[in-house]
């Protein structure tokens, strides 16, 4: 059962465009969403989150949106570059009972491709 | 700084033998946690540790060892190994969560495995 999905393998843009990359989630006790970028023989590194209580986190060409209701959220970059060229990893968190949990569940990645 | 460090970047087994991923943190963090990268799966959570003596099965424990002595350190071992671990591990560390605010994690280079 996979909770968290990005169901593009992969997604081809040209230098300049806009880079709209797609997540979905199950679990409804999700309450903070990251993503993650990875580059060949390195390991992932933190791009950007949001919390559940905003729709919308932006940083720099980097923009989050998250539909609640819709249980999903997306990962803009505008303008698309040639170094953006990489995995890029949905990734959730559910805050359990206790008042903590520090767990990510990963989605299986998306290569974006920036063509010059 | 070296952040988090991994060790050795590359290994090949034979089938039945053991050996230790190492793995290094200098900042101080007190979650700790394994992943490994398989094509098309995205990174599952092996075993993770909220501190030092405590620690506790992800998602594929299966095969895998750990512990948590000191707050910098936490070794993976795998006591008997098999073809289907071969993979790519990663380790990763971050502040706890609290209720407000969630830390992300951050990863090391990987080790890539292989068993024969």
């Amino acid at each position: 059962d996979q909770q968290v999905k990005q169901n593009s393998p992969s997604l081809s843009v040209q230098e300049g465009r806009i880079s709209i990359l797609n997540c979905d989630y199950t679990n409804s006790m999700f309450d903070y969403f990251l993503w993650y970028k990875k580059y060949p023989a390195e390991g992932p590194t933190f791009l950007i989150s949001i919390s559940s209580i905003k729709d919308k986190n932006e940083d720099g060409r980097f923009t989050v949106f998250l539909n609640k209701s819709a249980k999903h959220l997306s990962l803009h970059i505008v303008p698309s570059q040639p170094g953006d060229s990489a995995v890029y990893f949905c990734a959730a968190s559910a805050e359990n009972s206790g008042g903590s949990n520090y767990k990510l569940t990963f989605g299986k990645g998306t290569l974006l491709t920036v063509n010059p | 700084n070296a952040g988090v460090t991994q060790t050795p970047k590359f290994q090949v087994l034979k089938t039945g033998q053991s050996m230790t991923l190492q793995c290094a943190q200098d900042m101080n963090h007190e979650y700790m946690s394994w992943y490994r990268q398989d094509p098309g799966m995205g990174l599952r959570l092996i075993h993770y540790s909220v501190g030092a003596g405590i620690t506790d099965q992800g998602e594929v424990p299966n095969g895998y060892n750990v512990s948590r002595s000191t707050t910098e350190d936490f070794p993976l071992r795998l006591l008997s190994a098999a073809p289907s671990q071969t993979s790519v591990y990663f380790c990763a560390s971050s502040y706890l969560r609290t209720a407000s605010s969630y830390n992300e994690q951050f990863f090391g280079p990987g080790t890539r495995l292989t068993v024969l």
